[in-house]
Order: C-alpha cells, then sequence, then structure tokens
C-alpha cells in the first residue's frame, strides 16, 4: 500500500458526460501527479501540482482540467467525455517535486 | 517532441540469468532519472531515483547506472527470479519538473 488513495475504483459513463476523479496523496507529500494509461499504451503524465499551484503540464486535453485543494487532496476533472478517453487514470505524490513517486492504485474509466 | 526510449520492448529469459535494460533520454535539461517497477495489475513502484551523473544504485539483485552526459541508463538484475516478472519503466525528468516515461521493458523469467 502506497498511501495514495484514489476513488472511484471504477467509473462507468457515457459519451459527453463528465466526471471526477478524486486523489489523496500520502501524508506529507505536497506533490500531485495524474496520469493516463490507455490501452497498451504507456504512462502519459497530464499535470503535475505543489502544494495548490500547478506546476508541470503534460499531455492534457483542454477537456480535462484539475486543482489541487488546501488539503492537498487532488480532482481531476474530465468532460465531454468521448471513447477514446477510456483509460486508466493514475495519481501520485511525491514529497516535492522530482521526488520518488507514490501511486496510487488508479480509477478505470469506461466510457460507452 | 521529447522522446524517453527504453529497450528491448520485452524479455524473456530463464530464471538464474543475469539481464539489462537501457533507458535513453535527453541530455539536455536534465533534473533526474527514475526507474519504476510496475507488475500486472497493480500500480507501478519507485526502484530509484538517480540525479547526478555517474551515479550506481542497488537494491539487492537489481542495480542501475546513470550516463546523464549521453543519455542514457542501465537497469541490470542478477540471476533474476519469476518474482522479477514485471514491466521496468523509466522517467526523465526535466529541469521543469516534468516527467516523461518510456513504454517500458516486459521481463518475464522463466521458472
Amino acid at each position: 500500500d502506497s498511501g495514495v488513495t484514489q476513488t472511484p475504483k471504477h467509473l462507468i459513463t457515457a459519451t459527453g458526460q463528465r466526471v471526477t476523479l478524486r486523489c489523496s496523496p500520502r501524508s506529507g507529500d505536497l506533490s500531485v501527479y495524474w496520469y493516463q494509461q490507455s490501452l497498451d499504451q504507456g504512462l502519459q503524465f497530464l499535470i503535475q501540482y505543489y502544494n495548490g499551484e500547478e506546476r508541470a503540464k503534460g499531455n492534457i486535453l483542454e477537456r480535462f482540467s484539475a486543482q489541487q485543494f488546501p488539503d492537498l487532496h487532488s480532482e481531476l476533472n474530465l468532460s465531454s467525455l468521448e471513447l477514446g478517453d477510456s483509460a486508466l487514470y493514475f495519481c501520485a505524490s511525491s514529497r516535492s517535486g522530482g521526488d520518488t513517486q507514490y501511486f496510487g492504485p488508479g480509477t478505470r474509466l469506461t466510457v460507452l | 517532441i521529447l522522446n524517453v526510449e527504453q529497450s528491448p520492448q520485452s524479455l524473456h529469459v530463464q530464471e538464474g540469468d543475469s539481464t539489462n535494460f537501457t533507458c535513453s533520454f535527453p541530455s539536455s535539461n536534465f533534473y533526474a532519472l527514475h526507474w519504476y517497477r510496475w507488475e500486472t495489475a497493480k500500480s507501478p513502484e519507485a526502484l530509484f531515483v538517480m540525479t547526478l551523473n555517474g551515479d550506481e544504485k542497488k537494491k539487492g539483485r537489481i542495480s542501475a547506472t546513470l550516463n546523464t552526459k549521453e543519455g542514457y541508463s542501465y537497469l541490470y538484475i542478477k540471476g533474476s527470479q519469476p518474482e522479477d516478472s514485471a514491466t521496468y519503466l523509466c522517467a526523465f525528468v526535466q529541469g521543469t519538473y516534468k516527467y516523461i516515461f518510456g513504454t517500458g521493458t516486459r521481463l518475464k523469467v522463466l521458472a
């Protein structure tokens, strides 16, 4: 158990809908990262937050947004969902940027 | 576009064999190089974080080296065991803290 929690574990929704994925980092970690893993693809870095501020951005679509709250938990919002958004979404946390990342169990999103 | 490449893509070895894989990354704007182990149906787990050129890290039978000037890192597994079967990922961390993962090397150790 990495100490990073993600909810929900599974999510099934329809095209055009909006969903929110939630992540709670390990105690004491200030950085939160979001990744997408599509079928047969590697880990795609989406976005990183550090102590509530956006720090780095990867290949995140405009339909996706994220934030980190004062209690350091983070939410990833996915809107106008398309079939291609079906993937495993991982959250990870670290003490600060560049440090070892600890991954959560992931949220599997299925868009029908 | 920054590329992180890992080779080979997959590998089958016999129990007891030693093996190694490569991670190639851009040689500019380097901050760190991470190695992760990812077992099927689980989440990636950190193996090493390497920051200095010439760095060498070891954890049990697994070790890694780093060459930031030429942009590569090697991961070695000595005396492979079936429980070492997993995908091994490297991640290049830029000075801007952006992480770029390779697609991994899938290792299968046959008993």
